[in-house]
């Protein structure tokens, strides 16, 4: 079974500027979740969605947004980048429909800001 | 405000002794802990998982504690291996977060052949 899929890989965009990352959870499950990682702030929980419904948001500002399509397959979105949101951003898909259900993480996006 | 802490930033241990990794948590409304590991440009892969109506989970050579008491897990290796040198994050969730975790800021082992 194919695992969690993102992409890019990596990006390289300029202060100011937007981008989009891709998310495809693993086959099955509904749940998709987005978290930051970064060396001095660890690992952010971003956002969850559950059917096309952000079921969860984490202490992001409004220029974070995400949404998930009927395939369960998930975008994330930062307007206005700024040079504080270089960081790796990681997507995880669960089985489960709540809680008690391990994350599983794709390998992520590495976002360079300029 | 860090609920979930992982005092230590690194250990060191020779191969098939013991790796003890520690995680402590503040939030009583946290019921189910998770451990991850990650190695360099790839994301974290679940290793293993404990509910709070237990106190011990195995899965080979890893098993979790949890003292709910002192709000303290650990995660043991044995015997540990050289490709068990990574970063090592506990993680937790509650019920009213839905599939959100809350992680610790992860222990990086090295384990020497």
């Amino acid at each position: 079974k194919a695992g969690v899929t993102q992409t890019p890989r990596y990006l390289i965009k300029t202060r100011g500027q937007q981008v989009t990352l891709s998310c495809s959870p693993i086959s099955g499950h509904r749940s998709v979740s987005w978290y930051q990682q970064t060396p001095g702030q660890g690992l952010q929980f971003l956002f969850e969605y559950f059917s096309e419904t952000q079921r969860n948001k984490g202490n992001f500002p409004g220029r974070f947004s995400g949404r998930q399509f009927s395939n369960s397959r998930s975008e994330m979105n930062v307007s206005t980048l700024e040079l504080g949101d270089s960081a790796l951003y990681l997507c995880a898909s669960s089985l489960a429909d709540y809680y008690n259900s391990p994350l599983h993480f794709g390998n992520g996006t590495r976002l360079t800001v300029t | 405000d860090q609920q979930v802490k992982q005092n230590s930033p690194s250990l060191s241990v020779q191969e098939g002794r013991i790796s003890i990794l520690n995680c402590d948590y503040t939030n009583s409304m946290f019921d189910y802990f998770l451990w991850y590991k990650k190695y360099p440009a790839e994301g974290p892969t679940f290793l293993i998982s404990i509910s709070s109506i237990k106190d011990k989970n195995e899965d080979g050579r890893f098993t979790v504690f949890l003292n709910k008491s002192a709000k303290h897990l650990s995660l043991h290796i044995v015997p540990s291996q050289p490709g068990d040198s990574a970063v090592y994050f506990c993680a937790a969730q509650g019920k009213t977060s839905g599939s959100r975790l809350t992680f610790g800021e992860g222990t990086q082992l090295t384990v020497n052949p």
